[in-house]
């Protein structure tokens, strides 16, 4: 069974700190990504990542950053947050038919 | 450009209606389409995809290339099949990354 774990399922932090978001997988895949979800606005996608230390913007990349040292692990990084960035935020990662998703980390930025 | 329409952000039906969740997507090539659901506090989940011609718990989803669309379908709801119901497309040469619509909240009766 697939397994992929967001370690924060809820994060409440201040405008202007620096945020970590860490996504594994257990399925040895190749490909990772890191989707936002807003109600009205579905899933967006930030960043994406195809092999470690790859990565590729998605259409929503602005003011985030991601990390992918090692295969299984995917980090999502806001270098200052913003209330704008109040949101949930889902991992995944896919074979080539299905993306497995982890379970969200919602993220409040006061 | 790849492009992903559900029309209706809510939709109500009673236990034993039919239901239909529309889905159009704007694409130039040959496209994969998905339908991912979240049941409450659940993670996101594939339900089903064009290319396996399955019905999964009594839906089915039929793409329709003339009307560029994919709509899902039950003839019967059930209570439980109340939830947010994504449709996706995948295009290109980037495999596992998806293109989403907004998403439709289906809520069904007793």
């Amino acid at each position: 069974d697939v397994k992929v774990t967001q370690s924060s399922r809820y994060l409440v932090k201040r405008t202007g700190e620096k945020v970590f978001l860490e996504c594994v997988q257990d399925m040895d895949h190749e490909n990772m990504f890191w989707y936002r979800q807003d109600p009205g606005l579905g899933l967006r996608l930030i960043y994406f990542s195809y092999d470690v230390k790859m990565k590729e913007k998605g259409d929503i990349p602005e003011g985030y950053s991601v990390s992918r040292e090692k295969k299984e692990r995917f980090s999502l990084i806001l270098e200052s947050a913003s209330t704008n960035q109040t949101s949930m935020y889902l991992c995944a990662s896919s074979t080539p038919m299905e993306l497995f998703f982890g379970e969200g980390s919602r993220l409040t930025v006061l | 450009a790849q492009r992903v329409t559900q029309p209706e952000k809510l939709l109500s039906v009673f236990k034993g209606a039919p239901v239909e969740l529309k889905c159009n997507y704007s694409y130039s090539g040959s496209p994969e389409l998905f339908w991912y659901v979240q049941y409450s506090r659940q993670r996101l989940q594939l339900l089903l995809r064009h290319i396996s011609r399955e019905s999964i718990k009594g839906f089915t989803a039929d793409l329709n290339k003339g009307e560029t669309s994919f709509h899902l379908k039950k003839p019967f709801a059930q209570e439980e099949d109340s939830a947010m119901y994504y449709c996706a497309l995948s295009g290109g040469s980037t495999l596992g990354r998806l293109y989403f619509g907004r998403g439709t909240q289906l809520t069904v009766w007793p």
